[in-house]
């Protein structure tokens, strides 16, 4: 149980094109999800919570024009990089929690590599 | 805010060998904590969790870990390493009433033949 899928797990694309990143709990249904940022050999990088229905709170640094997510059910939610730049490229990860104080279930990240 | 501290971002053991990875956090009030297991270009896999019940936590691959209060320290460890346990391991912190996780710096494993 408690398995929480992403797509795509590794994506492609032009400089100045936005691309859109799903994060699906399949099993559970999440009040809560994250987005996180991994740089190579480093550890994760909170970037935004949502919640159902509301609007995502992000992180201090972390621009929110630029970086849009969207919770819009208890089992979806997605991000969209904005005219992503090569400076974007990096691993997504997304994780979701079925209640408050809860653990985390983590998907399996998305690679994004912006050429 | 909470912070996690993991002692040895490279941890080298030979196979059969006692893996201990160690975490500390900073909190006076006992949070939740949770270990993370990340093998490459994959997701962060859930080990264990402490909730405030029993001190000892057992999870999953023969892992387990210690709750120490007087020491702020809860350390993973496995009585032997198998090569397939060569991965970067994650304490995070959540505070009770709050969301949000604080994850250590990592400590990536890496297991001798």
């Amino acid at each position: 149980g408690a398995v929480v899928s992403q797509h795509p797990s590794w994506v492609i694309c032009k400089s100045g094109t936005s691309v859109k990143i799903e994060c699906r709990s399949l099993d559970f249904q999440a009040t809560t999800m994250f987005w996180y940022r991994q740089f190579p050999k480093q550890s994760l990088m909170l970037m935004a919570t949502s919640n159902e229905g509301s609007k995502a709170t992000y992180e201090q640094g972390v621009e929110k024009d630029k970086f849009l997510i969207n919770h819009a059910s208890l089992t979806l939610s997605t991000l969209t990089v904005t005219s992503a730049h090569p400076e974007d490229s990096s691993f997504y990860i997304c994780s979701a929690s079925p209640g408050l104080t809860d653990t985390q279930y983590f998907g399996p990240g998305t690679r994004l590599t912006v050429l | 805010a909470q912070s996690v501290t993991q002692l040895g971002s490279h941890v080298s053991v030979s196979e059969g060998a006692l893996v201990l990875l160690r975490c500390n956090y900073s909190s006076s009030v006992p949070p939740y904590l949770f270990w993370y297991v990340q093998y490459p270009n994959q997701g962060l896999q859930l080990l264990l969790k402490y909730t405030s019940a029993a001190t000892l936590v057992k999870g999953i691959n023969g892992f387990e870990a210690e709750f120490k209060k007087s020491e702020t320290s809860f350390h993973l460890t496995k009585p032997s390493a198998h090569m397939s346990d060569a991965a970067e391991y994650f304490c995070a912190v959540s505070e009770i009433g709050g969301n949000q996780f604080y994850f250590g710096t990592g400590t990536s494993l890496t297991v001798i033949p």
